[in-house]
């Protein structure tokens, strides 16, 4: 079974300009999940899709990130502008539907902002 | 809300000692689930175990084992023999059953092991 496929591995950008990064899930996955990881602490919902619908995005800051999962399969995460502070690791992860299932994390992408 | 709490934030053993990670989590539900994932070097969180709040067994894996008490809202993890590989940083996560509900994680405990 392939896993969560993310791209790219790494970004680095100045701030202000713009980023996307893409999530392919676990095939089936009604579940997918974007965390943001900062050095040193633990992964930090950013926003939570059950198949195309947005369930938990409360952590979001909406005034520079957006996301969006076409068809209720893959999924993109832009920033636009970028801060210094959104330098981080940006993990995709998908999970079968229920809090009983565990979730599967891609690898990551590291974002830096310069 | 829910939190996971894990204060220990770097643990350093030597090669064959054993060594426990502690998580203490807090939820409101009455039916919910832990979790511990590994984070080695190449960055991706790997799951290790799921348990849900009404089975209150311990459990055994090779090395790992876990022990889950809701007396106390702790689910700890421990290596027996610890070995260079098992170097990473630890997360312990919670979800309830609640809904379409969120994965919360603490903020990690980076175990190094040296030989």
């Amino acid at each position: 079974e392939a896993g969560v496929a993310q791209s790219p591995r790494y970004k680095i950008i100045e701030k202000r300009q713009s980023v996307a990064f893409w999530c392919n899930p676990i095939s089936g996955h009604a579940t997918l999940y974007w965390y943001q990881q900062i050095l040193g602490q633990g992964p930090k919902l950013l926003i939570q899709f059950q198949n195309n619908g947005v369930v938990d995005d409360s952590q979001l800051p909406k005034d520079r990130f957006s996301a969006e999962r076409l068809k209720g399969v893959d999924s993109t995460l832009k920033i636009q502008p970028a801060k210094l502070e959104d330098s981080a690791v940006y993990l995709c992860a998908s999970s079968w539907t229920g809090g009983s299932t565990e979730a599967f994390f891609g690898q990551g992408t590291r974002l830096t902002v310069v | 809300a829910q939190k996971v709490t894990q204060a220990q934030t770097e643990i350093s053993v030597v090669e064959k000692e054993d060594v426990t990670l502690d998580c203490v989590y807090e939820t409101r539900d009455t039916t919910y689930y832990l979790f511990w994932y590994k984070q080695p070097p190449s960055g991706e969180l790997v799951f290790l175990i799921r348990r849900n709040s009404f089975d209150e067994q311990n459990e055994i894996s090779g090395r790992y084992s876990w022990n889950f008490q809701k007396s106390t809202s702790s689910f700890n993890f421990t290596i027996t023999a610890s070995q260079v590989v098992d170097s990473a940083v630890y997360f312990c996560a919670l979800r309830s059953n609640s809904g379409y509900s969120t994965l919360t994680f603490g903020k990690g405990t980076m175990l190094l092991v040296s030989p």
